[in-house]
């Protein structure tokens, strides 16, 4: 059972456009969520994170939104720059267990 | 200051064989996770180490997998009787404490069983 989806396996956007990357959970228990950013041959790169006592959290071009009630999050990167093409995983944790559960990924390639 | 580090980066290996994988987290964390990704998936959890202790092993898939962390610091993944389904990227991560805390993840070792 995928407790954590991301049903975009890529997903294309011209340099300067907005991204949306979205995130779906099916565990309430989930207390915080994280956003990686990965290259090839590289390990995951923390991005951004949000408590689920929030439901907006941003930094710089980075913006994570939650919807606790749908168990949605979704990263907005406005404006989106070439150097943004990476595999973007969303992963979320409940702090007593202190294990990440990742989705399995969204592609985005950000056309010059 | 340094990030997780893991070696070797990349081990090529061959069916039956016993290997070993080496993580040092970033100084002064307490909490270190070993995951493992497979091909166009994300990763999955193995194990979480707060001190020297293992605290949650329930992600290990069989007996075959082993990790330690003797001292608190570097922690070494040892696979015994290593299998073609073995062949993944291997991730470590630490975290200051654990928990709810943010994890900062290694480059990876990729396995290869031949």
């Amino acid at each position: 059972d995928q407790q954590v989806k991301q049903n975009s396996p890529s997903l294309s956007v011209q340099e300067g456009r907005i991204s949306i990357l979205n995130c779906d959970y099916t565990n309430s228990m989930f207390d915080y969520f994280l956003w990686y950013k990965k290259y090839p041959a590289e390990g995951p790169t923390f991005l951004i994170s949000i408590s689920s006592i929030k439901d907006k959290n941003e930094d710089g071009r980075f913006t994570v939104f939650l919807n606790k009630s749908a168990k949605h999050l979704s990263l907005h990167i406005v404006p989106s720059q070439p150097g943004d093409s990476a595999v973007y995983f969303c992963a979320a944790l409940s702090s007593n267990t202190g294990k990440l559960i990742f989705g399995q990924g969204t592609t985005l390639q950000v056309k010059p | 200051g340094a990030g997780v580090s893991q070696t070797p980066s990349n081990k090529v290996t061959e069916k039956g064989k016993y290997v070993e994988l080496r993580c040092d987290p970033i100084s002064g964390h307490t909490a270190l996770y070993w995951y493992r990704q497979s091909l166009g998936q994300g990763p999955e959890f193995l194990i979480y180490f707060q001190g020297t202790g293992a605290a949650d092993d329930s992600g290990l898939p069989n007996d075959r997998f082993f990790a330690v962390r003797p001292e608190g610091s570097v922690s070494t993944l040892k696979i015994q009787r290593t299998e073609r389904g073995d062949s993944a990227m291997y991730l470590c991560a630490s975290s200051p404490s654990g928990g709810g805390g943010t994890q900062y993840f290694g480059p990876g070792t990729r396995l290869t069983v031949l």
